[in-house]
């Protein structure tokens, strides 16, 4: 299948632990962040977002933190499960450009 | 609901060949952006389409073409091949803007 990020940051956690992946983005004029999965062989699958105007928002298990000051994004997966192992991508958008701009992605990989 | 659906899913062509890839956008969505995924690096931004008009478009050469038709498939062609066209070739469709962008599986062209 599809060898999605060769040469990525890898975070390595044990099933059952918290993880938090970051993401510095780089277009003060964003005001719109998404976090997607890619697994291998997969297109990218969204799973979480925010807008500019928040700077926390929660899903199932899955909390996003977003910092305007310092231009940071972060996803924080609790429980983590052999499922979660993919490469995570956060991508900022703006509706001028009509693009999303995805960042360079981390693996996360767990362990059983 | 339909999810994004591409074709094909993989496809080799010669350097200098033209290949033209298809996609179906999710039901209810009428704009459908077109990326290119390296191998491990993130998706890059192609063009978008919105009601069959090209509605933005990123740092890719015009022999990067688009279609958009009125039940809101989308073609990506692109001309004579270079090596470094080799990638995924991902599609997402959105409802009216940038915002929530679901992708499909992507189609994996190799240019040899």
């Amino acid at each position: 299948g599809e060898n999605v990020g060769l040469h990525l940051p890898t975070l390595s956690v044990q099933e059952g632990d918290n993880s938090i992946i970051n993401c510095a983005y780089s277009n003060s004029a964003s005001d719109y962040f998404i976090w997607y999965k890619q697994e291998s062989g997969k297109g990218p699958q969204f799973i979480i977002d925010i807008r500019s105007n928040m700077d926390k928002r929660q899903g199932q298990r899955v909390t996003v933190l977003l910092n305007k000051t310092v231009k940071h994004l972060s996803l924080q997966i609790a429980a983590t499960q052999p499922g979660d192992s993919a490469v995570y991508f956060c991508a900022e958008g703006d509706t001028g450009r009509r693009a999303l701009t995805f960042g360079s992605g981390t693996r996360l990989q767990v362990q059983p | 609901e339909t999810g994004v659906t591409q074709s094909p899913t993989h496809l080799i062509k010669t350097r200098g060949q033209q290949v033209t890839l298809r996609c179906s956008s999710q039901s209810g969505h009428n704009t459908v952006s077109w990326y290119q995924q390296a191998l491990g690096q993130g998706p890059q931004f192609i063009f978008q389409y919105y009601r069959e008009e090209e509605n933005g478009r990123g740092n890719f050469p015009p022999r990067f073409s688009g279609l958009q038709f009125p039940n809101y498939s989308s073609e990506l062609n692109v001309n004579a091949l270079e090596l470094d066209d080799s990638a995924l070739y991902l599609c997402a469709s959105s409802a009216g803007d940038v915002y929530e962008q679901y992708f499909g599986p992507g189609t994996r062209l190799t240019v040899t």
